[in-house]
């Protein structure tokens, strides 16, 4: 399967406790997103990467979160000290630098208990 | 004013009638647009992109209305297959991500 892959599928964590998820994107695609998709909501950005730089994360929704690519392939997000509003979907999506279609990986659900 | 705004819906029609979905965007130097399909519990998938052209996809077409800043997508002949969230996608000016709509929910009903 040469597609995004994301890992776990689904995460049931305690509240307080610290989860990662891990991405791996399409293997030439340079660009890596990360968005969070609640319920009746489409996708909602948190950060991307051009290669291992980390070129917005403004959007990440606490400082609770945070992301890496550390050698420009696989991405990892974090989210520490988890609270059950963080229960969602978190969804990995790659691009070619000269593309904009972006491509999705099947997602990792978290429920927040 | 939200930067992708689409109708939620839902719609629920037969199985061969035509449906049109609208989406509105709000900056005016946004560059690309996309219609992706979601399926329940699925991750999104592009159907299509939507040139200034117009373009059509089999049974889908999509056009785009720079002026009014307003993006539709048109399924004729629904099938029961096309049941799912349809979400308006539009990539911003400068180095930003594609912004996602909340997407338009669709029932085809036989």
């Amino acid at each position: 399967d040469t597609g995004v892959s994301q890992d776990p599928r689904h995460k049931i964590t305690k509240r307080g406790q610290n989860v990662t998820f891990r991405c791996d994107p399409i293997s030439e695609h340079n660009r890596l997103y990360w968005y969070r998709q609640t319920l009746g909501q489409g996708p909602e950005f948190l950060t991307y990467f051009q290669n291992e730089a980390q070129l917005e994360k403004s959007r990440l929704l606490s400082d609770r979160f945070s992301a890496e690519r550390p050698k420009g392939s696989f991405s990892t997000l974090e989210i520490q000290r988890t609270e059950q509003g963080d229960s969602a979907m978190y969804l990995c999506a790659s691009s070619l630098e000269s593309s904009t279609e972006a491509f999705f990986g099947q997602g990792t659900r978290l429920t927040v208990v | 004013r939200k930067e992708v705004e689409q109708d939620p819906g839902p719609f629920n029609v037969p199985e061969g009638a035509t449906v049109a979905f609208n989406c509105t965007y709000s900056n005016s130097a946004s560059q690309s647009f996309f219609w992706y399909r979601q399926d329940c519990r699925k991750e999104p998938k592009l159907l299509m992109s939507v040139y200034s052209s117009g373009n059509e996809d089999g049974r889908f077409t999509a056009q785009l209305n720079r002026a009014s800043q307003y993006i539709s997508l048109l399924i004729r002949d629904s099938k029961l297959s096309d049941s799912a969230t349809y979400l308006c996608v539009v990539n911003p000016p400068g180095n930003t991500p594609l912004v996602f709509g909340k997407g338009t929910r669709l029932s085809v009903i036989a």
